[in-house]
């Protein structure tokens, strides 16, 4: 257990449908990232947080997609009307920013997202 | 796009033996690190190598960076069948938010 907490772990849900992933960060890590990974591939950037602030976001990331952390500390991930693509593994990341060449970055669990 | 390639895709070995995997990158880094991810799960950090480190040592795992040849190493020694994972280097790149652009990964079996 990395302290990163995603909910929910595995969700399935029907095209077209919204879904929510949240994210509770390792306390006191102001960065904040997410990644979508799918089968046999590695993980992909989709955004990223300093503290409340979105500094940064993929071109992945589509108009149906948004990400929020409204308090610097947890953070959502909302995907609308969801499509058969959108099937993959959503990873929370979170580090400090102490490191003058970089820092640690751990991740969460992941949740699994199946749209049928 | 994907800036890391991690080398071979796969790897089979005897319980006891050591593996090393490569990772080859296109651009200037910050600091490089190795992840492995077992089936269904999340990424678990294992080490990370900055720019201006040769090499590493972490238990069983040893890392170099050559930042010349912009290539780095993971070796784990005396490998166990619970070593058998996905291996993933990733590498924070110069400018980038400190965000990091993974390979493909390795898949590493060890074999009891």
């Amino acid at each position: 257990d990395t302290g990163v907490s995603q909910n929910p772990r595995h969700k399935i849900t029907k095209r077209g449908q919204n879904v929510t992933f949240r994210c509770d960060p390792i306390s006191e890590h102001n960065r904040l990232y997410w990644y979508r990974q799918t089968l046999g591939q590695g993980p992909e950037f989709l955004t990223y947080f300093q503290n409340e602030a979105q500094l940064e976001k993929s071109r992945l990331l589509s108009d149906r997609f948004s990400a929020e952390r409204p308090k610097g500390s947890f953070s959502t991930l909302e995907i609308q009307r969801t499509e058969q693509g959108d099937s993959a593994m959503y990873l929370c990341a979170t580090s400090t920013d102490r490191g003058r060449v970089g820092n640690t970055i751990y991740f969460g669990e992941g949740s699994w997202l199946t749209v049928v | 796009s994907q800036q890391g390639e991690e080398d071979p895709q796969a790897l089979s070995i005897q319980e006891g033996e050591n593996a090393t995997m490569n990772c080859s990158y296109k651009t200037s880094i910050n600091n490089l690190q190795w992840y492995r991810q077992n089936s269904g799960r999340g990424l678990v950090h294992l080490i990370l190598i900055r720019s201006n480190e040769r090499e590493k040592h972490s238990g069983r795992l040893r890392v170099t960076l050559d930042t010349s040849k912009k290539s780095s190493s993971l070796l784990i020694t005396a490998s166990r069948a619970a070593d058998t994972a996905s291996y993933f280097c990733a590498t924070d790149l110069t400018g980038a938010n400190s965000k990091l652009t993974f390979g493909k990964g390795i898949t590493l079996s060890v074999r009891p």
